[in-house]
């Protein structure tokens, strides 16, 4: 089956550090790898995603490559701000209608 | 705006009470799931449905049932028979395959 692993958290960082949670998979086909970001008390969204091997996903300044050889999808930013405070969830799909397998996420908390 | 809404956001009730959570969407999708959150955890799947009058078991269903009378709407009931349902529970929906899921804000059970 398929499964997502993260790096545990939390993370903790001073604003603008270079942040990096690693995101690793094993999947079944070809999926489609996802970012998501929840903040305090809140659903989750969208942050970044990529369909394809070498496919780099991007958003508000963080970034993903798509990386089959590695299995893995690392979420970087190269300068962390106290908003950016959140737990990030990598996910994928293989499923022709989306159902999600999701990593058991990881809390960056940025201090300032 | 289209979106996704769940209701209430806060839920308290007494041990031995089912209790119903609403989950409604107005963007056409046909997917829709039900997750539970536990502090400091990830997502864990109890519901899913993706047509109407058809839902499948996820991985943690014991103790929960859902309907899908109408597209737009997938409540999840916390049944008596649910050992701890004190949780946050997140609904999404996904319009198709390798597209995003689309959350709800979540409502945040507890039960006294």
């Amino acid at each position: 089956g398929n499964s997502v692993t993260q790096m545990e958290g939390p993370v903790t960082l001073s604003e603008e550090a270079f942040l990096t949670i690693n995101c690793t998979y094993t999947a079944t086909g070809y999926p489609s790898l996802f970012w998501y970001v929840q903040y305090p008390g809140e659903g989750l969204q969208l942050l970044l995603k990529a369909t394809k091997a070498d496919d780099k996903g991007s958003n508000k300044g963080f970034e993903a490559t798509y990386r089959k050889e590695t299995t893995s999808f690392h979420l970087e930013k190269g300068s962390v701000q106290v908003s950016d405070s959140a737990v990030y969830f990598c996910a994928l799909t293989t499923d022709s209608w989306g159902k999600l397998q999701f990593g058991a996420g990881t809390q960056v908390v940025v201090t300032p | 705006d289209g979106g996704i809404t769940q209701s209430p956001k806060y839920l308290f009730r007494k041990e031995g009470q089912n209790v119903t959570l609403s989950c409604e969407q107005n963007l056409n999708h046909d997917a829709m799931y039900w997750y539970r959150q536990d502090p400091g955890q990830g997502l864990r799947l109890i519901y899913y449905s993706q047509i109407v009058n058809d839902f499948q078991k996820g991985d943690i269903a014991e103790g929960y049932s859902v309907s899908r009378e109408k597209k737009e709407s997938f409540p999840l009931t916390v049944t008596s028979a649910q050992k701890n349902p004190t949780a946050f529970y997140l609904c999404a929906s996904i319009g198709g395959a390798r597209t995003e899921a689309f959350f709800g804000q979540g409502t945040r059970l507890t039960v006294v």
